[in-house]
């Protein structure tokens, strides 16, 4: 089956620096692959997504990338601010099942 | 349109016992998954119902199973409970099963004791 792993399990940036989180996935078949924000104590959303016809999104502060021959994607946050606080998870699907990655904690310091 | 809705929000079990988790999701939406959240591992896949038909299973016990009813609500049971079983229980719909964004809900909270 699919596996997802995503670097680095925390992050911390200063006010206004970027931050990138990348994972990597093992199934070729996997063509959809969405990014989740989750805040403490709230349930996961969806912020940017990105199918495997395309090889960059970008939407306002965020861009995610995806490099289907080395099978690699990556968020880019621009600009950070603190409620940019929060866990990030990657995940990449085929069909319905989607895998997740374990989560980048990340802490925007002010 | 209101949002996925899951119910209970908290629960507390004792070993042995068992429990059935249960989730509306946004109307339209005819595809339900559940997923387990745990500090270390994430969010694990359990199940996938679409039209009443369960389509993928994760990696967990034959403990854990699901359901789908004809308005798409769903529910989860889990039975002989075990300490390991305490996480947060996600739902998420979604309209198809075709890779459409996942619609979480808030989850519900089960502690086994």
């Amino acid at each position: 089956g699919e596996n997802v792993e995503q670097h680095p399990s925390t992050l911390s940036v200063q006010e206004g620096d970027s931050a990138v989180i990348k994972c990597t996935y093992s199934d070729s078949a996997s063509n959809y692959f969405p990014w989740y924000k989750q805040e403490l104590g709230k349930r996961p959303q969806l912020i940017i997504d990105i199918r495997s016809n395309v090889g960059e999104k970008k939407d306002q502060r965020i861009a995610v990338t995806l490099n289907k021959t080395a099978k690699h994607f990556s968020l880019h946050i621009t600009e950070t601010q603190p409620e940019d606080s929060a866990v990030y998870f990657c995940a990449a699907s085929y069909g319905n099942q989607f895998y997740f990655g374990t989560g980048t904690s990340l802490t925007v310091i002010p | 349109k209101a949002g996925v809705t899951q119910t209970p929000r908290y629960l507390i079990k004792t070993r042995g016992q068992q429990v059935t988790l249960s989730c509306s999701p946004i109307s339209g939406h005819r595809s339900v998954s559940w997923y387990q959240q745990t500090p270390g591992q994430g969010l694990q896949f359990l199940f996938e119902y679409f039209s009443e038909t369960q389509r993928n299973k994760g990696n967990f016990p034959g403990r854990f199973s699901g359901r789908q009813f004809s308005n798409s609500r769903s529910e989860m049971n889990v039975s002989t409970l075990e300490l390991g079983d305490s996480a947060l229980y996600l739902c998420a719909s979604s309209p198809d099963p075709g890779g459409s964004p996942l619609h979480f809900g808030n989850g519900t909270r089960l502690t086994v004791t």
